[in-house]
């Protein structure tokens, strides 16, 4: 099973500063992973897939990148909403498996 | 607008069983792969199991193997998961995800908002 490790575990920053966030894998991935934002009592919602492409209705602002053991996402300037909590997944290897979670929250 | 609802949750005793539906609409249900995915109470995300669109494969975590069944009713636009010999760390809440293709990729773009199911005495 491949894991997932993210960081920082919690990241505090306020709206309007640039946030960086990591996943390592524990062996290649190649490009097949994906970032998820997840708010608490509402469903996740897929960011980013295979690595670098956005999802339909994301804005620019989330970018993903990386491959092999090494991905980051990065959100260039914070809006108030996207304060919440982001997870990694893999999906190279069976099972799928996620990260676990790097929490935003506002400084 | 596709739409997922999970139901079914509940208070199970250990041991015990329980049958999780996940009510689909706005696209066509049976030309994407579906999956069940879990958040114990503060813990991340865990997928444990998935179903093609073409009705052919099921997979599994290890975890929940032998124990669990996925299943689909295409005609009523339906996920199901049967959950057997229940154990407390199975308490959760249970999401239901689609598949962004009709075979197994793993790209999960649409989620319910979850139920929870707690397994206790």
């Amino acid at each position: 099973e491949i894991l997932l490790t993210q960081s920082p575990a919690t990241l505090s920053l306020s709206p309007g500063e640039r946030a960086t966030l990591s996943c390592r894998a524990s062996q290649s991935v190649i490009s097949y992973l994906a970032w998820y934002q997840h708010k608490p009592g509402q469903a996740p919602r897929l960011l980013i897939s295979d690595a670098s492409n956005r999802a339909t209705g994301i804005p620019a602002r989330f970018t993903g990148s990386g491959s092999g053991t090494d991905f980051t996402l990065t959100i260039s300037s914070l809006e108030p909403e996207d304060f919440a909590v982001y997870y990694c997944q893999q999906r190279n290897n069976w099972p799928y498996t996620f990260g676990q979670g790097t929490k935003l929250e506002i400084k | 607008e596709v739409q997922l609802l999970e139901s079914g949750g509940g208070l199970v005793q250990p041991g015990g069983s329980l049958r999780l539906s996940c009510a689909a609409s706005g696209f066509t249900f049976s030309n994407y792969a579906m999956n069940w995915v879990r958040q114990a109470p503060g813990k991340g995300l865990e997928w444990i199991s998935g179903f093609s669109g073409g009705g052919g494969s099921t997979h599994y975590a290890d975890s929940v193997k032998g124990r669990f069944t996925i299943s689909r009713d295409n005609s009523q636009n339906t996920l199901y998961l049967q959950m057997n010999s229940l154990r407390a760390d199975d308490t959760a809440i249970y999401y239901c995800a689609r598949d962004r293709n009709i075979g197994m990729v793993g790209i999960f773009d649409y989620w319910g908002q979850g139920t929870l199911v707690t397994v206790s005495s």
